[in-house]
């Protein structure tokens, strides 16, 4: 199974400050067909999981453009440049190239300082 | 819009089963892979199972081959997920998805204790 990783797991990041999470999975998430399957999920408090990158860096619908989704092979980030009281929760990243199983990092813990 | 509704989950003794129901709305069901992931309390997103279109192939995470059972009736947009054995560790919210991950239901809580 491909284990994913993230880092850091607690992010106390200033209001208007940017914020960047970074994942890495054991093995090259590269897919056969040219994909590149890792997407990053938020969830807020209390709330269910909410997809707003997929395929590396493609933004949902509605999903502000201060967020933004880099990366190749087996290292990914994901940056926020400009945090707004909103952003708190939990963002997780997941691959889905090699599956069975879809695999979810361990989670990042954003909260304003 | 798009809309997914978990119902079924309770308390559970160890060793029982409990059967979680999905209703999907707002596209076309019969389309879609469709998935089941679990949080355990204060923890992170485990993927727990999926299904195909048409319910020809199935896969499970590790952890719950040979106790759980995904299925669909595309007639009645619905998803569902048989649990039976039920372990402690077993404790979690499942949110039915689909299998895109682009859109989750509210989830459901199965407490499985004595």
């Amino acid at each position: 199974d491909v284990v994913m990783t993230q880092s850091p797991l607690s992010l106390p990041v200033t209001l208007g400050q940017p914020a960047s999470i970074s994942c890495r999975s054991s093995q090259s998430l590269v897919h056969s067909d040219g994909n590149t399957y890792l997407n990053w999920f938020q969830q807020r408090p209390g709330q269910s999981p909410r997809r707003l990158i997929y395929k590396v860096s493609n933004r949902d619908s509605g999903v502000p453009d201060r967020f933004s989704g880099s990366g190749s092979g087996t290292d990914f980030t994901l940056k926020i440049s400009r945090v707004e009281a909103e952003d708190v929760g939990v963002y997780y990243c997941m691959q889905g190239t090699h599956w069975p199983p879809f695999t979810f990092g361990p989670g990042t813990k954003v909260d304003i300082k | 819009e798009v809309q997914l509704v978990e119902s079924g989950g309770g308390l559970v003794q160890p060793g029982g089963s409990l059967r979680l129901s999905c209703a999907a709305s707002g596209f076309t069901f019969s389309s879609y892979w469709m998935s089941w992931v679990r949080q355990a309390p204060g923890k992170g997103l485990e993927w727990v199972a999926n299904i195909k279109q048409d319910g020809s192939e199935k896969y499970y995470v590790d952890s719950v081959k040979g106790r759980f059972t995904i299925s669909r009736d595309n007639a009645k947009n619905s998803l569902y997920l048989q649990m039976n054995s039920l372990r402690a560790e077993d404790t979690a919210v499942y949110y039915c998805a689909r299998t895109d991950f682009d859109y989750w239901g509210q989830g459901t809580l199965v407490t499985v204790s004595s």
